[in-house]
């Protein structure tokens, strides 16, 4: 079964750093991207970013670019989205999402479970 | 890059059908044929519902179905049930760099 987890729910406080988690299996880590996902509370989806394992390609979406680092360690099959100073408003869900196709596979599926991020003084 | 607009709520008695509408740009919905729609029940994670404007992946009911006319996508749902009830969320491939920008979401509410 191809599965995404996620590390679990994080606590922070305002100007702390963080790193949180998205371990593949089931799959050829190496050969999906994947993609980090934002959930405001009561709000929509946004697209921050997105990396190829195999060789840690990166894309930032420019609202996101320079506020996280993604990253990838293919020899643990597993993808990374990390802040250096977090604030308030980075609090959120964040969810880890594979390509849903080798070639031309521009859908996500399956998704992380999910990790809960607060940020609170 | 913008999100693509979509609904903020719709809603359809059981048995209905209802359609959520997902608008965007040349550079995204209207410049490919790469549109998605997910499903998202509270406190879960998103579920793919329909990939390339139009697919179905196993297991999703034929119910659902996807199409596009220009810079809009559409997503219908017929015969509308009570486990329909959900938000729904469209997405676009935007080119190599941005790769995807979603909608707003929209909250289906079955009667």
């Amino acid at each position: 079964e191809v599965q995404l987890v996620q590390s679990g729910a994080e606590v922070k406080k305002p100007g702390e750093s963080l790193k949180i988690s998205c371990k593949g299996s089931g799959y050829n880590f190496s050969k999906y991207w994947i993609a980090w996902v934002r959930q405001m509370p009561g709000k929509g989806l946004e697209w921050m970013g997105i990396i190829f394992p195999g060789d840690s390609d990166t894309r930032y979406s420019p609202s996101f670019q320079g506020q996280v680092t993604i990253s990838a360690d293919k020899s643990i099959s597993t993808t990374f989205l990390q802040w250096r100073t977090l604030k308030a408003s980075d609090s959120a869900m964040y969810y880890c999402a594979r390509q849903g196709a080798v070639v031309a596979g521009y859908w996500f599926d399956p998704w992380g479970q999910g990790t809960l991020v607060t940020v609170s003084s | 890059q913008s999100a693509l607009t979509q609904p903020r709520s719709v809603s359809g008695s059981p048995g209905q059908s209802v359609t959520i509408s997902c608008t965007g740009t040349s550079s995204d919905v209207g410049g490919y044929d790469y549109v998605s729609w997910y499903q998202q029940h509270p406190g879960k994670a998103p579920k793919l519902m329909i990939y390339d404007v139009s697919k179905r992946p196993s297991g999703v009911p034929d119910r659902f179905s996807g199409s596009k006319s220009g810079n809009t996508a559409s997503l219908t749902i017929s015969g509308l049930q009570a486990e329909d009830e959900a938000d729904y969320h469209c997405c676009s491939y935007a080119g190599n760099y941005i790769f995807a920008v979603f909608g707003g979401g929209t909250t289906l509410t079955v009667l």
